[in-house]
């Protein structure tokens, strides 16, 4: 059974770089797309990222130019690195375990988020 | 990006009773590979990181009991809980996995008349 912890600062001031880790335990670390989103608090979930076991990442263009995620498969986890941080960035924010199925043809047929971590509260405040 | 929009914003009914909550998408979410809709039905309880409900539309995850159910394809969804039980109180999300980002709707919160 899967289990995602994460950890890292939860109290920034404007203009500081969060920074999170998320540690994966059991299971396979290679065959999945390693996810961060985030959630304002009584808001809705907004997707950040994703990072695949080679390091190959994607992220949503509205953070990107601030955003870095890294893999260390060594130690199977995976980092978020969001710089110049505002109050607009105050949310919950979780990592997440994407799953897919490799259909007859090798593709990979995503399902969506099946893990999750517990969730970390970040607040940025002067 | 798609734009996800789900109806309505909460949603009260009586135990036992049925819950449907709407989910649209401002593109088709139909895809040939695989032929599938990429469609994923969440719910979050208060306190609590998001559980996987539905995928591919209308594909239950293990363990998911049998009174939530999805339908839908193109760009309307529907997620319908048959007969309402207390531990169905939650806010339900849909996401699509289209293309990126990976867009949620904003939420449906059900909770009991």
């Amino acid at each position: 059974q899967v289990q995602l912890q994460q950890w890292g600062a939860g109290l920034l001031k404007p203009s500081q770089t969060l920074y999170l880790t998320c540690a994966v335990y059991g299971g396979s670390f290679s065959d999945y797309y390693w996810t961060w989103v985030r959630q304002p608090l009584g808001k809705g979930l907004e997707w950040i990222g994703e990072i695949n076991h080679s390091g190959s990442t994607t992220y949503n263009p509205a953070l990107e130019s601030r955003l870095t995620m890294s893999v260390d498969t060594s130690t199977n986890e995976i980092t978020l690195s969001l710089h110049s941080v505002t109050a607009a960035d105050t949310a919950v924010y979780f990592c997440a375990r994407g799953t897919y199925f490799r259909d007859t043809r090798g593709y990979n047929l995503r399902v969506g988020l099946d893990s999750w971590g517990q969730g970390t509260v970040v607040t940025v405040s002067s | 990006d798609i734009v996800m929009t789900q109806s309505p914003d909460s949603l009260s009914v009586s135990l036992g009773e049925r819950a449907t909550v709407t989910c649209k998408s401002s593109q088709s979410l139909y895809h040939g590979l695989g032929e599938k809709n990429y469609l994923v039905w969440y719910q979050q309880q208060p306190g609590q990181p998001p559980k996987p409900l539905i995928y591919w539309a209308s594909t239950r995850n293990s363990g998911v009991p049998d009174r939530f159910s999805g339908s839908g394809s193109g760009t309307h969804f529907t997620l319908t809980i048959s007969s309402l039980q207390p531990e169905d109180v939650a806010v339900y999300f849909c996401q699509q996995y289209l293309s990126t980002p990976f867009t949620f709707g904003p939420g449906t919160k059900v909770d009991i008349k």
